[in-house]
């Protein structure tokens, strides 16, 4: 199993800043991904998050808007830069973790943005 | 079908009802469906992993069904609580190691 903790738990954004989310997994993950819920919409993956490399984005996503990093097996940040009022969802990260003799998929708890 | 679709998407039921949800994917190209429960303010839950034709999973009073040759899979709750008041998302895993779409979610509203 895996722990996923993500820091902030919320935020109200003016329009236009940025704001860095973290995440922190309690062991060592090869992938790490990044989602977001927008009110009303199904959890979309923004891209995949490999230590060593750059991220892969999904379609729709660019590395310009949503930068991010991932320094080590157990961290990640993910940006929203110059966000509009379009960009208030729900931001969550997720790993793959095996149980058992299969893996699971563990989300963290998410961070809820308001963009003003 | 092109994506995961849940139906119905919202659900009102009194305590002690019977529900099942249905989630529809592409049958193409499958290796696993997933079920979770995402209740207000916490993280989604991980209830089933299901990846063989005629898998049937139960956790408790809930259980679930999956036919991966015509696409689909069944969540049902048996004696519903005001507690199993969440919306429950199906997530289908191609090939794609990693990566998952998920539906829109049945949101389960069970009244006292």
């Amino acid at each position: 199993s895996a722990v996923i903790s993500q820091k902030p738990s919320r935020d109200i954004c003016q329009r236009g800043t940025s704001l860095t989310i973290q995440c922190q997994v309690d062991s060592q993950v090869t992938m790490m991904f990044w989602y977001r819920q927008q009110p009303g919409q199904s959890l979309t993956l923004i891209a995949t998050a490999n230590q060593g490399s750059e991220a892969t984005y999904e379609s729709g996503f660019v590395i310009d808007k949503f930068p991010i990093s991932r320094p080590n097996l157990t961290f990640s940040t993910l940006t929203v830069s110059n966000m509009s009022p379009e960009d208030s969802s729900i931001y969550l990260c997720s790993v793959d973790a095996r149980t058992g003799s299969s893996y699971e998929q563990y989300f963290g708890p998410g961070t809820r943005l308001t963009v003003t | 079908i092109l994506n995961v679709e849940q139906s119905p998407q919202s659900l009102h039921v009194q305590e002690g009802d019977s529900t099942n949800f249905t989630c529809s994917f592409p049958s193409s190209n499958f290796y696993a469906l997933h079920w979770y429960r995402w209740e207000t303010a916490k993280s989604p839950e991980a209830l089933f992993v299901m990846t063989l034709n005629g898998d049937e999973k139960k956790k408790g009073r809930i259980s679930a069904t999956l036919n991966t040759k015509e696409g689909y899979s069944y969540l049902y709750i048996k004696g519903s609580q005001p507690e199993d008041s969440a919306t429950y998302l199906c997530a289908r895993k191609g090939t794609n190691a990693g990566k998952s779409t998920f539906g829109d979610g049945t949101t389960l509203t069970v009244k006292p």
